[in-house]
Order: structure tokens, then sequence, then C-alpha cells
């Protein structure tokens, strides 16, 4: 039983490119969520999504951020025209459907650099 | 709205001493609360979590964590370490729902776990 698989591990951008990261939840699990670690701090909160349908975005940067988990395929962050300071960690987590379910399990995280 | 304060930082430690990892937290509903370990360059896994019943939870490799409504803390505990404990680790809260899916989780700054020889 595969976990949650994010790629790339690690992604190089310059400045003014653009930066999609790529999250495959785990089986059976329908329900994702990102957040950024910056340098020296925990991880805030981004964006939640379900299927199709974006949950809760409030954590979402209101310009250049976007993220959508499609019926098909992976969710996907995309961060259009980089700064230096999008440089972090950025972790995907997934939780399953049907049932109240407390544990998000996490996966490996991207870490993107913006030079 | 919820927050969690992790107070230390850096927590250095001997091998085979106890340590103690202080969370407190501020909500104004119920929350589930959770410990998470971040080994380097690597994503969390979860260490132990508190959602009802007995206030003393068990977690993996050792660890256990108390949970404190009067003094809103879950404080983790180990009551001797390994170098291989050597970690970053996270509190987070996340508020009780009941529909199915999860809320976000709401984390501390982390604490750094060093074990010394």
């Amino acid at each position: 039983n595969a976990g949650v698989m994010q790629n790339p591990r690690h992604l190089v951008r310059r400045r003014g490119q653009e930066a999609r990261l790529r999250c495959s939840p785990m089986k059976g699990h329908s329900h994702v969520y990102w957040y950024r670690q910056l340098p020296e701090e925990g991880l805030k909160f981004m964006v939640y999504l379900q299927k199709e349908n974006i949950i809760d975005e409030s954590g979402m940067p209101k310009e250049r951020f976007s993220a959508e988990f499609p019926k098909e395929g992976p969710s996907i962050l995309r961060i259009q025209q980089v700064v230096r300071g999008d440089s972090a960690a950025y972790f995907c987590a997934s939780s399953p459907p049907s049932v109240p379910e407390e544990t998000q399990y996490f996966g490996p995280g991207t870490r993107l650099l913006v030079l | 709205a919820q927050s969690v304060t992790q107070l230390d930082s850096q927590v250095p430690v001997f091998e085979e001493a106890p340590v103690e990892l202080r969370c407190n937290y501020s909500s104004s509903v119920s929350v589930y609360l959770f410990w998470y370990v971040q080994y380097p360059n690597q994503g969390l896994q979860l260490l132990l979590k508190y959602l009802s019943g007995s206030t003393l939870v068990k977690g993996i490799n050792g660890f256990e964590a108390e949970f404190n409504k009067s003094q809103t803390s879950f404080h983790l505990r180990k009551p001797s370490v390994h170098i291989s404990d050597t970690a970053e680790y996270f509190c987070a809260v996340s508020e009780v729902i009941t529909q199915g899916g999860s809320e976000k989780l709401v984390f501390g700054k982390g604490t750094k776990l060093t074990v010394n020889p």
C-alpha cells in the first residue's frame, strides 16, 4: 500500500518561471491538503481539496498560487512567476473520505528552490 | 481559531536521558491533538494522537503524551532517548468535525531534539 507520493522531490526554478508540484494521495483517499514549510518555521496550511472541489483555500496567497485535484490524476499545486520567497518545502497530506478521519498522512515533500 | 505554541525551539539531551517536549494550544472549540516527527529532508510521520478518552496516549518509538485540558497542554515525553530520536518534533491541533475528511492542521513551530552520545 503505497503512501502519499509527491514529485518532484526537489525543484529548482529561476525567478519568473512556473513551478508545478504534484501529489498522489494514498489509495482510497479523496481528501488532499497542501502545507508549506518555510525555513525555521512549522508547516502552514495552504489549501484543502476534494476531487474536483476546493473546500478551503484560506491559506493560499491571493496571487500566483493555485491548486486543483481533478477527477483523474494527481493534485497539482501551481506557482506562477516564482519569487525567491517561494523557496520552501511543500508537503501534501491525504485522508480518507467516508468517515470523520482525524489523521492526515504526509508525503515526503517537494523542496522548491528559487534562484 | 486555533494556535499552537512549542516553547522550546531546541532541546539537547544525552543518550538514555528522559526528555519532555512542551506543547500548549489555544482553541475555542474541541480539538484533536497530534505529535509528528520529521527526520532531516523527509516528510512528517505521525507519532501519536489524542482524540478522546484516556488522557495518556502512547505512540510509536516509546513516546507518550498527556492531554491536560485545564492547562491546554499536550506535552510529549520519552523516558530514555536514543541517538536515532534526533529529529524535529511538531505538535499540531485540528478542529473536531463530524463529516468526512478532516480539518486542516495547525502546527507549532517545532522543537529540534538533539540526542548526544
